[in-house]
């Protein structure tokens, strides 16, 4: 299984919701990464996690909260989002940091109303 | 710190023609070096990658890149384009410090035409 499954697919949300965008992998890996991808733009990295921790934090707003449950399991909590933030968000993982390459999800498709 | 640049926002090219995809990165520390697609409305997928083992890398879908030290490049090419090819095209960077990941370049649209 080389799968990264993300749900849902496509999301649209208001400006005073809350919402959680979920990736899972059965791979064993141990890094997991969440990137927010605007059209005809490359991924941005916003969090990195590493054996269940965060060690990466681009800065990103507040209004965005990742959580990290399991070693499988990675999810990103969505509150009082602004339309800009709408985007692609891809989740992805790999064997670990470093060189070892990332295997991505088909992505969320959000739109802030 | 480490960058990727491409060369070329959108490159165009006819069925059967050779594909080359330019990517020059710039790294202090020896770089790992990734070529990925992505489809419309889809995540994207590992083309091929370098880690410092063979300079000339070949990976799926008949891409191949060589990894030129003295050049800082990564280009991908294909020797004969097929319409299936049409998509985006991303080079990546990254290395085996702790607290890296993969630093993305801007992109290459390639286009096929028949």
């Amino acid at each position: 299984d080389t799968e990264v499954t993300q749900t849902p697919k496509h999301l649209v949300m208001g400006m005073t919701n809350k919402k959680s965008l979920k990736c899972e992998q059965h791979m064993g890996h141990r890094a997991m990464y969440w990137y927010k991808q605007k059209a005809k733009k490359p991924p941005e990295l916003m969090f990195v996690y590493s054996y269940e921790k965060l060690s990466i934090n681009e800065s990103v707003p507040s209004r965005f909260s990742p959580e990290c449950p399991n070693s499988s399991l990675l999810n990103l909590h969505l509150h009082a989002l602004q339309p800009e933030d709408s985007a692609l968000y891809l989740c992805a993982s790999s064997l670990e940091r470093g060189p070892t390459e990332a295997f991505f999800g088909q992505g969320t498709r959000l739109t802030v109303v | 710190a480490q960058s990727v640049t491409q060369l070329g926002s959108h490159v165009s090219v006819s069925e059967g023609a050779l594909v080359l995809l330019r990517c020059n990165y710039s790294s202090s520390v020896p770089p790992y070096l990734f070529w990925y697609v992505q489809y419309p409305n889809q995540g994207l997928q590992l083309l091929l990658k370098y880690t410092s083992a063979a300079t000339l890398v070949k990976g799926i879908n008949g891409f191949e890149a060589e990894f030129k030290k003295s050049e800082t490049s990564f280009h991908l090419t294909k020797p004969s384009a097929h319409m299936s090819d049409a998509a985006e095209y991303f080079c990546a960077v990254s290395s085996n410090q702790a607290g890296t990941a993969l630093i993305f370049g801007k992109g290459t649209t390639l286009s096929v035409s028949s």
